[in-house]
Order: C-alpha cells, then structure tokens, then sequence
C-alpha cells in the first residue's frame, strides 16, 4: 500500500487556469506538508499542517490555498497559475510537530504552458 | 535559520567504486539530519537519519552517513557503488524541539559509470 500518494502525477495546464493537486496519507500521521521543487532540483517547504490546522506558511503567493479536511489529506489548490508555477509539487507526512522525519509522495509535475 | 550546503552539484563514479557526498549544515543546536535520494522520476526515499547517540549512522541499500559536530558535517558513504544507486541525493536538516519543517540542499546527481 502507498504510504503517501499524490494524484494526478503529471499536470499541464495553460496559463491562468486553476488546478488542485491531490494528496492521502495512510501512515495515521497528523503533520502534513507541500514542498516545491524549482527546474534547478532545489525542494523548498510551502505549506504544513498538523492536526488540519496550518502551522506553516513560507511567503508563498496567496494564488496556493491549502485545504486539509482531515489529518489524512492535505490537498493545494493554484489560482490563476503562472508560468513560474511550473515545478514538481512533492507532498509528505510526519508523526509529530518535533519530529521533522518526513515521508515523501512520489510528487506532481506541474507544467504550465 | 537553519541551512545546507552539498558542495557537489554532480560527481561520477565507476561502478564498484567507494562514494562520499558531502553535506555541511548550519544549525546552533543539535540537529536533526538526513539524507533523501530521489531516482528518475520518483519521489524522496529517506536513505537515514541522524537524531541522537552513535554518529556513524547505518541506512538502506548499504549507505552510511557519519555527524561530525567540529566539521558541521553529516556526509554519506558507501563502500562500492552499484549502477542503481544512480540518482540525486539531497541532505537536509530540521530543527530540534519544535521545528515541523525540513531544510534540504541543493542536491548532488551521481551518475556510475559501467
């Protein structure tokens, strides 16, 4: 069974449209995050929740709007993407806020055109 | 603010040979460190992590990584490189007592030559 799954895995958009990305966890975590990874490989937290409640949002554009309806999943929905949205969108989960070992769905690659 | 550095954006080696990647991290306190690879078009795997006690840490796939308090280090090693281990491999840090985020390197992508 996945650990953490995303869907979908691949997503190209246009410009200006909006999408939401997907993610479940079945490990009974209560730590949820989004970490982007840019063209140069470089993975960088965005978002994380604990117990559906946001504890961390790193200055990232409001046009990225979290929605956890339960501890189990954390989806991201983007407004009016932008070419610079492009990127591989990695979800991941965590037991505990003090414990920072996190596991790691097998990403979304966002392509805008 | 916590923060990794992995000096090597690519190395290569032949398959067989010993690797060593290195990770310097930046942290006042004690650390949580790991280290992640990544394959071709897969997600993060966590290979091992370092929280407390022993500071050579054991890992999957024969990886080992060793803390270095004086060197602000924490590099990986493996003995003899197979040509799956081929991938990108990202340190990273998190704080201890309260951080609920990890703060990764750049990666460094290995390639092993037949």
């Amino acid at each position: 069974d996945t650990a953490v799954s995303q869907t979908p895995k691949y997503l190209v958009t246009q410009m200006g449209n909006d999408k939401s990305i997907k993610c479940e966890q079945n490990l009974g975590h209560d730590t949820m995050y989004w970490y982007k990874q840019d063209s140069k490989k470089f993975l960088k937290i965005m978002f994380s929740y604990n117990n559906k409640e946001l504890i961390i949002n790193e200055t990232v554009p409001n046009r990225f709007s979290p929605k956890s309806p339960d501890k189990a999943h954390l989806n991201l929905h983007i407004n009016s993407l932008e070419l610079g949205d492009s990127a591989v969108y990695f979800c991941a989960s965590s037991q505990g806020a003090d414990l920072a070992e996190a596991f790691f769905g097998q990403g979304t690659r966002l392509t805008v055109v | 603010a916590q923060s990794v550095t992995q000096p090597d954006i690519h190395i290569t080696v032949s398959e067989g040979a010993s690797l060593e990647l290195r990770c310097n991290y930046s942290y006042g306190a004690t650390p949580y460190l790991f280290w992640y690879v990544q394959s071709p078009g897969q997600g993060l795997q966590l290979l091992l992590k370092y929280f407390s006690g022993d500071t050579l840490v054991q890992g999957i796939k024969g990886f080992e990584a060793e803390f270095k308090r004086s060197q602000s280090s924490f590099n990986l090693r493996k003995p003899s490189v197979h040509w799956s281990d081929a991938a990108e491999y990202f340190c990273a840090v998190g704080a201890q007592g309260g951080s609920e985020k990890l703060v990764f390197g750049k990666g460094t992508k290995l390639t092993v030559n037949p």
